[in-house]
């Protein structure tokens, strides 16, 4: 049974960075058939994909157009697991923020992490 | 860039009944189309994948069907345990998109 469990702050100011993790259990971040990715949901934004990570002979991201110029998504092999940064941010980027996974046989996510909310303030 | 509309926004039912949940896509797309059930304060959770593949240990009233721009999740008989949020989700060439919801209410 796959599971993946989030940790970071709760609390970031604006124009800082927003940093979370993802530990994988009952899978490889090196998996040839996933990808892992950041979500988030805001009342504003409804669900918004962020973007993955992902092995295929060699490492590859995916990012959505609206992050691309402040997102940086990083696999850590040694500790099987997944982070996140988002530079620079505003009040708009305060939301739940969620790891998945997506199994690219179904290109659906399968494996959601428990949430993370995230309130940017000073 | 491909946007996924949901309707209705909000829809009342009761215990028992049979309903509809319509998602659209702004142009044609594969059948790369996902449902998910999502209850207040926890994750998505997967429903259906492939437009109408039922995800392991998901209940058989939950189906979905649906080509092209349109695609619909039906539920043939309504428990207290479906009153949630279900959302449609598409993925085309290394992206994601989301609909943005209907809400099912207990009428």
């Amino acid at each position: 049974q796959v599971q993946l469990q989030q940790s970071g702050p709760g609390l970031v100011k604006p124009s800082q960075t927003l940093s979370l993790t993802c530990a994988i259990s009952g899978d490889s971040v090196s998996s040839n058939t996933a990808a892992w990715n950041w979500i988030r949901q805001s009342p504003s934004r409804g669900l918004e994909w962020l973007g993955g990570t992902y092995y295929r002979s060699k490492w590859y991201n995916d990012y959505a157009v609206s992050v691309r110029s402040r997102i940086t998504i990083n696999p850590d092999t040694s500790e099987n697991q997944f982070s996140l940064q988002l530079i620079s941010v505003t009040p708009e980027d305060t939301a739940v923020y969620y790891c998945a996974r997506v199994s690219y046989s179904r290109g659906s996510f399968d494996y959601w992490g428990q949430g993370t909310l995230v309130t940017v303030s000073s | 860039d491909i946007q996924m509309t949901q309707s209705p926004s909000t829809l009342s039912a009761s215990v028992g009944d049979r309903v509809t949940i319509t998602c659209r896509a702004s142009q044609s797309i594969s059948g790369w189309l996902a449902w998910y059930q999502q209850k207040p304060g926890k994750a998505p959770n997967l429903l259906i994948y492939q437009a109408s593949s039922l995800e392991s240990g998901v209940p058989s009233r939950f189906s979905g069907s649906g080509s092209g721009t349109e695609f619909t999740l039906t539920i043939s008989s309504l428990q207290p345990d479906d009153f949630a949020t279900y959302y449609c989700q598409h993925y085309t060439s290394h992206s994601y998109t989301f609909g943005q919801g209907t809400k099912l209410e207990i009428k």
